[in-house]
Order: C-alpha cells, then structure tokens, then sequence
C-alpha cells in the first residue's frame, strides 16, 4: 500500500530563507506524487506534481520538489522564503491501479514564516 | 462560479442528528471526490464519483455515511445518527477528468455537540 511520512508538523524559518519540507514515500510501483498548500480557511491548491517524467519539478510560488527513487523522497524546497508562504503543505502519493486520483496524504507541515 | 463551492461552511449539529452536505463541482468536471480531514488524522478520501456513479466508495467510514451526484453536477453527502468522532472538515474536489488536477473547496466544518 502506499503511503507518505512528512517529518515535521511545525518548521519555522526566516524571510528570505531557505524553505525545505521533507516527504517520503512508500510505493510498491512507480508513485505519482504531489505537493499541496492550504491556507487557513481554504481548500486545497496544487503547487507541484511527478507523474514519472523529469525527477525536478517545479511548481507555483517558486516551489520545486526533486524526485529521488534512491532515497524515496519528494522534498519541497523554496530558495527563498516570503511572508506569504505561511500555510500548511500536504505531501501526497496517488494510489496506483485504481485508474483515478486516490490520494493518500501525509498529516501535513506547517510552515512559519517570520520576518 | 469559478471554483468548487461546497455549503454550509460551518454546520453545528447535536449528536444524532442527520446532515447533509452540498458540493457543486466545477462546470463540465466528472470526477467528484469527498476527503475528510481530522484533527491528527490528516486528509482521508471517503468516495469518488464518475459522472453520477460511484466507482470507489472504500473510504466511507461506516453505514451511517452515504453520498450521491446528480446530473453529472452537485453531490450531496449524508451523514446519520452523527457522531462526535464525525466532526472534521469534509472537503469537495473536482477534476475535469480522472487523471487532471483536482479542484478543492473550501470545506464544510462540522461540528458535532
């Protein structure tokens, strides 16, 4: 079964630093993976996915996550952290075989950004 | 609307009480989705509608929850006899097709007293 750990429930950076929120995965077959963002009170937004094409993918906001089969992780990194950025991120894998967007999440990481 | 608008965006209800929720998807999407997303439990998927059917419905958590869709459009999910362990926010995605990108509303807070 598939599933993803992200380390972390709380990471605190500065402005204008470096953003890095990890994600692993386990999967049996080749995992479709994704990173989502959710601002308070809202739904969820796609910032990134990897559906087995290039292993660096860059998303919306300047995120980019890298693919690492080796390490089977999908870390979501930012160079540059802006106040904005504050949310809760989602890792995702989509559950394969099921032909359609089953999505198994990880408990989420809360990013603060302080000035 | 531009969006996946679900309704209420809050509902208070006392233990036993049924409720029901309302998703109306993106205009033209066919694929429904309901997520349920609990205090430490994270985001679980409950049911996925194609068109008005529904090909997975794994995740519902018991007999008391049900769901259906209509004309290809809004979806409508019960839950009976609720249960304080059934108060989460209950979040509507589309997508335009099964493998697209989904859509999230914002959520329907339940809150069971």
């Amino acid at each position: 079964a598939q599933s993803v750990t992200q380390l972390g429930s709380h990471v605190s950076v500065s402005e204008g630093a470096l953003v890095l929120l990890r994600c692993n995965y386990s999967s049996s077959v080749p995992p479709y993976l994704f990173w989502y963002v959710q601002y308070p009170n809202q739904g969820l937004q796609l910032l990134l996915k990897y559906t087995s094409a290039a292993t660096l993918v860059k998303g919306i906001n300047g995120f980019e996550a890298e693919f690492k089969k080796s390490e089977t992780s999908f870390h979501l990194t930012k160079p540059s952290a802006h106040m904005s950025d504050a949310a809760e991120y989602f890792c995702a894998v989509s559950v394969s075989g099921t032909g359609f967007q089953k999505l198994v999440f990880g408990t989420g990481t809360r990013l603060l950004v302080s000035p | 609307g531009a969006g996946v608008s679900q309704s209420p965006s809050n509902k208070v209800t006392e233990k036993g009480k049924d409720v029901e929720l309302r998703c109306d998807p993106i205009s033209g999407h066919t694929a429904l989705y309901w997520y349920r997303q609990s205090l430490g439990q994270g985001l679980e998927f409950l049911i996925y509608f194609q068109g008005n059917s529904a090909p997975d419905k794994s995740g519902l958590p018991s007999d008391r929850f049900s769901a259906e869709r209509t004309g290809g459009s809004v979806s409508t999910l019960t839950i009976q006899r609720t249960q304080q362990e059934d108060s989460a926010v209950y979040l509507c995605a589309s997508s335009l097709e099964t493998n697209s990108p989904l859509h999230f509303g914002n959520g329907t807070r339940l809150t069971v007293t």
